[in-house]
């Protein structure tokens, strides 16, 4: 049973358009959430992430926001660039030392020229 | 230089063959782990080690094994190689301290298995 879920397989979003990237998940122990960007032929890179504590987190053009009563969150881009065109992984974690990280499937975003 | 490091970057081999997949890492990091990761499926975990002496199963570790030669080294090995092991592979590390778990990938390996 999939723990974090993103639901959309792929996103196509016009450059200079926001782009929102979606996460549900279902364990309420988690603690942290990460998001993970990947190109082709690359191994993915981290890109930000956000405390269970915390409802918001930026970092530039990148904003998280975390819902926990929905237990969703979102990655929001802003403004799209054609470099944002990846796939992109949401992933989460527990504070317990013997918990391992849990990533979703990816979602693979297209900006659009 | 790159903090992880993957050999081979690819490697095509055939059905019943035994290889090896090997990740190094400068980062100083006790965590380890192996993934692979099939178009639709996102990453799945194959193994993973908190340190040296510390080897633990993921989802799918059938037809795989690993072993941890050091803090830095971690390798993973297809004892009889089968098509539906043809995947991209990575290696990851990380250090965790009681925040988030944020792991560092290596580039990864492309496995075709004929």
């Amino acid at each position: 049973d999939q723990q974090v879920k993103q639901n959309s397989p792929s996103l196509s979003v016009q450059e200079g358009r926001i782009s929102i990237l979606n996460c549900d998940y279902t364990n309420s122990m988690f603690d942290y959430f990460l998001w993970y960007k990947k190109y082709p032929a690359e191994g993915p890179t981290f890109l930000i992430s956000i405390s269970s504590i915390k409802d918001k987190n930026e970092d530039g053009r990148f904003t998280v926001f975390l819902n926990k009563s929905a237990k969703h969150l979102s990655l929001h881009i802003v403004p799209s660039q054609p470099g944002d065109s990846a796939v992109y992984f949401c992933a989460a974690s527990a504070r317990n030392r013997d918990d391992k990280i849990i990533f979703g499937k990816g979602t693979r975003l297209h900006i659009l020229p | 230089d790159a903090d992880v490091t993957q050999t081979p970057r690819n490697r095509i081999t055939k059905t019943g063959k035994r290889i090896m997949l090997e990740c190094s890492q400068t980062k100083g990091h006790d965590r380890m782990y192996w993934y692979r990761q099939d178009p639709g499926l996102g990453l799945q975990l194959i193994y993973y080690s908190f340190d040296v002496k510390d080897i633990n199963k993921g989802e799918i570790s059938d037809g795989y094994s690993v072993s941890r030669q050091a803090q830095a080294k971690f390798s993973l090995s297809l004892e009889s190689a089968i098509p539906n092991q043809t995947a991209l592979y990575f290696c990851a590390t990380s250090d965790w301290d009681g925040g988030p778990d944020t792991q560092y990938f290596g580039p990864g390996t492309r496995l075709t298995v004929l």
